[in-house]
């Protein structure tokens, strides 16, 4: 699996935008892109996830160079409610263990009002 | 639709006691999985199941054992519990959409060994 990269730390304020990079420049082709978050004391929760192109769900967008070697989520509005920690999880969606998901630290977003 | 269930929410145990932590999902997932997580650190992945009958180490198997009778229920059990397996356990169960794997998780038990 492609390891990810993403900064331990992001601010946002209410109401704007919430942009999370995440860098994955060793990526292979068959590997999908996920996001997840957590919120405080909470089980992860499923966001979104591509392979290629652009997707966009009533969560957020994801937004995935063209040669794949990075992505960005974002979130259009930010609510306070958004402030979680993000987990970028890169993937492949072939092979024997293609179901197990490894979490790495994430990014904690912090929304202020 | 309940989604992912986890029993008991909180628990403390005495060293050397033993204990089972019940997983039930109602959406019919094939793939269940126990996770752990410590205070600084993501999850790790302790045992899964890719089917009712079935189960497989993860990164952190040792000191747990598992069960996977039904294919709605994945049982995480420890024989005799060590302060060091303090810690938030969450499962969860997956299931495949456009081609990829999505899990979703439960709410955690968060457990104490003294």
């Amino acid at each position: 699996d492609a390891k990810t990269t993403q900064p331990p730390s992001m601010d946002c304020a209410e109401g704007r935008a919430a942009n999370l990079p995440c860098n994955h420049s060793t990526i292979s082709g068959n590997e999908y892109v996920y996001w997840y978050r957590q919120i405080h004391s909470q089980g992860p929760q499923y966001i979104i996830h591509g392979l290629k192109n652009n997707e966009t769900n009533e969560m957020a967008s994801l937004i995935i160079t063209e040669d794949r070697k990075s992505s960005t989520l974002i979130l259009p509005h930010a609510t306070l409610r958004d402030t979680a920690v993000y987990y970028c999880i890169v993937k492949s969606n072939s092979g024997g263990s293609n179901y197990k998901l490894t979490f790495g630290k994430g990014t904690l977003l912090t929304v202020n009002p | 639709n309940a989604g992912v269930t986890q029993t008991p929410k909180f628990r403390v145990l005495k060293t050397g006691q033993s204990m089972t932590l019940l997983c039930a999902q109602d959406m019919n997932h094939e793939y269940m999985y126990w996770y752990r997580q410590d205070p600084g650190m993501g999850l790790r992945l302790i045992h899964y199941s890719v089917g009712e009958g079935t189960t497989a180490k993860g990164e952190v198997p040792d000191g747990y054992n598992v069960s996977r009778l039904k294919k709605q229920n994945f049982l995480l059990g420890l024989e005799s519990a060590a302060p060091s397996q303090t810690s938030v356990y969450f499962c969860a169960s997956s299931y495949r959409v456009s081609g990829a794997n999505v899990l979703t998780f439960g709410a955690g038990s968060r457990l104490t060994v003294l």
